[in-house]
């Protein structure tokens, strides 16, 4: 099956430095990705939708200067948080959805991240 | 605002019993709804899904219901097994012809013996 991966799974930081996930699809190329956020007891909030080879579309509410991201390949997008705090703190996943596929079912989650800044 | 509710945090079901997970939503324009479902420390998987058009889809143990008037639905799982314990996310198409989707809280589903 269709296999996502975040990179690193789990991060300690702190206040003020800058942080960057990694999303692979490894077995699938995938031209859209999508980057969630989800705070303990909370769904996971859409972030952004980020796009191979032209700029990442932000949700509402979503600062672009501090949630950066660049998906250079068909295979990989990154995240920046720039300058995180505190409040930053959160799991972040990301899904990738499958060139090949026709709707919203071919949409593969990576494992997630879990942020902590200090 | 909450457009996606999972109102029951968690669900404690005996083996072979049926789990009904429920879900509500509060715009009407949704058309397109999916449940996915969580292992600890992996990504959701898409479990199953139901257009607007249709009140009823089954897939194996799996079903989901839909009622567009009481902008519910719910996945009916049976005979419920232990590997089914995971936490299910009810999901709603934010908009038309996109992936977009907006996610409930979960529901965190234990299957005993």
């Amino acid at each position: 099956g269709a296999v996502v991966s975040q990179h690193p799974s789990r991060v300690i930081c702190k206040s003020g430095t800058s942080v960057k996930i990694e999303c692979r699809s490894l077995d699938f190329q995938a031209t859209t990705m999508f980057w969630y956020r989800q705070f303990p007891k909370q769904s996971l909030m859409l972030m952004a939708t980020s796009n191979e080879g032209s700029k990442a579309t932000y949700e509402q509410g979503v600062e672009k200067d501090k949630f950066l991201i660049n998906h250079a390949s068909l295979t990989l997008s990154t995240l920046t948080v720039t300058s995180a705090h505190p409040e930053d703190s959160s799991f972040y996943i990301c899904s990738a959805r499958d060139l090949r596929g026709a709707g919203t079912d071919t949409q593969y989650f990576g494992p997630g991240t879990r942020l902590t800044v200090l | 605002d909450q457009q996606v509710k999972q109102n029951s945090p968690s669900l404690s079901v005996q083996e072979g019993r049926i789990s009904i997970l429920n879900c509500d939503y509060t715009n009407s324009m949704f058309d397109y709804f999916l449940w996915y479902k969580k292992y600890p420390a992996e990504g959701p998987t898409f479990l199953i899904s139901i257009s607007s058009i249709k009140d009823k889809n089954e897939d194996g143990r799996f079903t989901v219901f839909l009622n567009k008037s009481a902008k519910h639905l719910s996945l009916h799982i049976v005979p419920s097994q232990p590997g089914d314990s995971a936490v299910y996310f009810c999901a709603a198409r934010a908009e038309p012809n996109t992936d977009k989707l907006i996610f409930g809280t979960g529901t965190r589903l234990q299957v005993f013996p």
